[in-house]
């Protein structure tokens, strides 16, 4: 069975600087697809940034990068000159290759940005 | 082009009560995903519909839950008899294909939510 391990409950960051949120996830699966997911309090899940495991290139979305490690079975996201409106739960989430609908997500990471 | 819809945002209702959540997809979508999310806990999943057809349903509870897709209309997730531990945000998502095939790795776009209070 997939799981996905998010071990940051809460984190805080100054506005403008950089933090980064770890994730591990546990898959006999060779080819997946994780995904990085923002939570602000409106509730509404917007997606931050994916990566197909096949790709050794980390992903890239502006500000986010991810760092992943597919033998260590790690997935951290980089949030760089961190905004006041980054202030989120932040989720991260495994999807199999051969996708039933159950995509498997972490606990979240609450991460507040101080001004 | 509006994103998923879901109404209620909110329901309340008191326990052996019946709560029905309803999800419009995106346009052109036609795969829907229903998640259930726990204070203080990521989404887990319950069920995967095309129209007329349960894909998945590996997530739901056994009694009281049911869901459904019809071919007109939004899909539908009905729980009966309703408990406290139904206290939760139900998420709905759409995505235009079935992710299956893993091409593109299609994205599921979710909705804002439906918070079911039982007292």
């Amino acid at each position: 069975a997939q799981t996905v391990t998010q071990s940051q409950p809460e984190m805080s960051v100054q506005e403008a600087e950089t933090v980064t949120l770890s994730c591990t996830y546990d898959t006999s699966e060779n080819n997946y697809y994780l995904f990085w997911y923002k939570q602000p309090p409106s509730r509404q899940m917007i997606l931050v940034i994916r990566q197909e495991a096949y790709k050794q290139q980390n992903a890239t979305e502006n500000r986010f990068s991810v760092n992943f490690q597919k033998a260590a079975k790690s997935f951290s996201l980089k949030i760089s000159d961190s905004q006041l409106g980054d202030t989120a739960m932040y989720f991260c989430a495994f999807m199999k290759h051969w996708f039933t609908g159950d995509m498997r997500f972490g606990a979240g990471t609450r991460l507040t940005v101080k001004p | 082009n509006a994103g998923v819809m879901q109404n209620p945002r909110h329901l309340v209702r008191r326990r052996g009560q019946e709560a029905r959540l309803r999800c419009s997809p995106m346009k052109g979508h036609s795969h829907v995903y229903w998640y259930r999310q726990l204070p203080e806990e990521g989404l887990k999943f319950m069920v995967y519909l095309q129209k007329e057809n349960i894909i998945d349903e590996s997530g739901m509870p056994k009694e009281r839950f049911s869901a459904e897709f019809p071919k007109e209309g939004p899909s539908i997730l009905r729980i009966q008899q309703v408990v406290r531990g139904d206290s939760a945000a139900y998420f709905c998502a759409s995505s235009p294909l079935s992710v299956e095939t893993g091409a593109g790795a299609n994205v599921l776009t979710f909705g804002a939510g439906s918070r079911l209070t039982v007292l």
